[in-house]
């Protein structure tokens, strides 16, 4: 079975503190994704990772940053949280051209 | 940039009655997945499309691909409980000529069912 696991289910944070949001995945999988979901606005994309130490923007990238210097492991950072970052913070793994897996999600609540 | 367009956003049926949620692309498409979102759970994949005018049935669900690969349909017969969620179609993200898998999400259809 493939296992996307994240770091935490549920975070709090003040304004101004630095967030990191870990992603793991078990399958070898080449790709990595971290998007936020909002009401009615869908999954929005904000980095991805095609390999070790390679990373991409997505469509929303401002006041994020992402880490992977593991395959099995991609990291969300906020490095100055405010409170339009809260959201449900959802990572995903996939091998090239096939479905993505994605993990249970992070609800990050932002004071 | 790349959009796909998902209708409706909302859905309420009664349990039993039938239910279909529309995407529509604006480029022609390699393939198309579509996804289900249970309350509180994350994105599962249901399947995937990728010949013109395919169907693929799984159970009651009914999913369609095009003629042109710019649009596909998701169709429930006779809904139950059990269906309630979300569901996305999801497309490649080809921008720039490589998709290193990249999909860009439609918004989706919420889909509620009242016993």
């Amino acid at each position: 079975d493939v296992k996307v696991t994240q770091s935490s289910r549920y975070l709090v944070k003040r304004t101004g503190e630095k967030v990191f949001l870990e992603c793991v995945q078990d399958m070898d999988h080449e790709n990595m994704f971290w998007y936020r979901q909002d009401p009615g606005l869908g999954l929005r994309l904000i980095y991805f990772s095609y390999d070790v130490k390679m990373k991409e923007k997505g469509d929303i990238p401002e006041g994020y940053s992402v880490s992977r210097e593991k395959k099995e492991r991609f990291s969300l950072i906020l490095e100055s949280a405010s409170t339009n970052q809260t959201s449900m913070y959802l990572c995903a793994s996939s091998s090239e051209g096939s479905t993505q897996y994605f993990g249970p999600g992070t609800r990050l609540t932002v004071l | 940039g790349q959009q796909v367009m998902q209708i409706p956003q909302y859905q309420h049926v009664q349990e039993g009655e039938d239910f279909t949620t529309y995407c529509n692309s604006s480029t022609t498409l390699s393939n198309i997945q579509w996804y289900k979102q249970r309350p509180g759970g994350h994105p599962v994949f249901l399947i995937q499309l990728v010949k013109s005018g395919e169907v693929k049935k799984q159970k009651r669900l009914t999913f369609q691909f095009g003629e042109a690969k710019k649009n596909s349909s998701l169709h429930i017969t006779a809904t139950q409980t059990t269906d309630v969620g979300t569901y996305f179609c999801a497309e490649p993200s080809n921008a720039g000529g490589t998709s290193y898998g990249k999909l860009t999400f439609g918004q989706g259809t919420i889909l509620t069912v009242h016993p």
